[in-house]
C-alpha cells in the first residue's frame, strides 16, 4: 500500500498570499495517477487536479499541480476567501487508492 | 449533468447492518466505475473501495479495514450502486460519499454524502 504524507498539517495564510502544499509518497508510482481534492465542511469534496498537473473542469488557474515520482506539490498562487479549506492528495492508480491525511489552509 | 445522490444512512448498533444507495443520473451507467470514500469525525478522507462497470465484469476492490464486511453491488435497471455494510463497528462511523471513478481523470463527480453512525 502506498502511504501519502502531506505537509504541513496546517497552513496559516492571508488572502492574496501563495500557498504551497506538499504530498510525499512512500514509494514511487506513475504521476499520471496523482490527484488533489478540496473539501469544505458540510460539502462534497471537489476534484481540483488529476494526473498530477491537469486542472479539472471549472477549476481556476490559480490552482496548479506539479511533481513526479514520490514528491508532489499543489500551489495556490493567490488565495481567495473561498480557498480556505482542507486539501487532500490521492494516488489512484491501483487499489487501495490511498489519500494523504490532509492539509488545512486557514485564515491567518 | 452527472448527479449522484446517496441515501440509507442512519444510526445502527455495533454488529448491525446497513445498506447505502447511490442513485446515478446523467451518464451511461453500464460502463461507469464508482468508488466509495468516507470521512470519519476528526479524520481525513479514506478510500473504501470501488466497483467496475458491467462491461469490465463489475469486479470489486475493498480497503483492508472493510474487506469481508462491506459489499458493493450495482443495479443496471435502476442506475444505482449499493454498499452493503455488515458487522458494523464504531470506527465505521462516517459520512459516506459515492463518486464516479473516471480512470485517469480521477474521482471527478461526488455525491453529497450520507451519514452513518454506529453506536450503542
Amino acid at each position: 500500500e502506498i502511504v501519502l504524507t502531506q505537509s504541513p498539517g496546517t497552513l496559516s495564510l492571508s488572502p492574496g498570499e501563495r500557498a504551497t502544499l506538499s504530498c510525499r509518497a512512500s514509494q514511487s508510482f506513475s504521476s499520471s495517477y496523482l490527484a488533489w481534492y478540496q473539501h469544505k465542511r458540510g460539502q462534497a469534496p471537489r476534484l481540483l487536479i488529476y494526473g498530477a498537473s491537469s486542472r479539472a473542469t471549472g477549476i481556476p488557474d490559480r490552482f496548479s499541480g506539479s511533481g513526479s515520482g514520490t514528491d508532489f506539490t499543489l500551489t495556490i498562487s493567490r488565495l481567495e476567501p473561498e480557498d480556505f479549506a482542507v486539501y487532500y492528495c490521492q494516488q489512484y492508480g491501483s487499489p487501495p487508492k490511498t489519500f494523504g491525511q490532509g492539509t488545512k489552509v486557514e485564515i491567518k | 449533468e452527472v448527479q449522484l445522490v446517496e441515501s440509507g444512512g442512519g444510526l445502527v448498533k455495533p454488529g448491525g447492518s446497513l445498506r447505502l444507495s447511490c442513485a446515478v443520473s446523467g451518464l451511461t451507467f453500464t460502463n461507469a466505475w464508482f468508488s466509495w470514500v468516507r470521512l470519519a469525525p476528526g479524520k481525513g478522507l479514506e478510500w473504501v473501495g470501488r466497483i467496475k462497470g458491467k462491461s469490465d465484469g463489475g469486479t470489486t476492490d475493498y480497503a483492508a479495514p472493510v474487506k469481508g464486511r462491506f459489499t458493493f453491488s450495482r443495479d443496471e435497471s435502476e442506475s444505482t450502486v449499493y454498499l452493503q455494510m455488515n458487522s458494523l463497528k464504531t470506527e465505521d462511523t462516517a459520512v459516506y460519499y459515492c463518486n464516479t471513478d473516471n480512470g485517469y481523470y480521477g474521482l471527478d463527480v461526488w455525491g453529497q454524502g450520507t451519514t452513518v453512525t454506529v453506536s450503542s
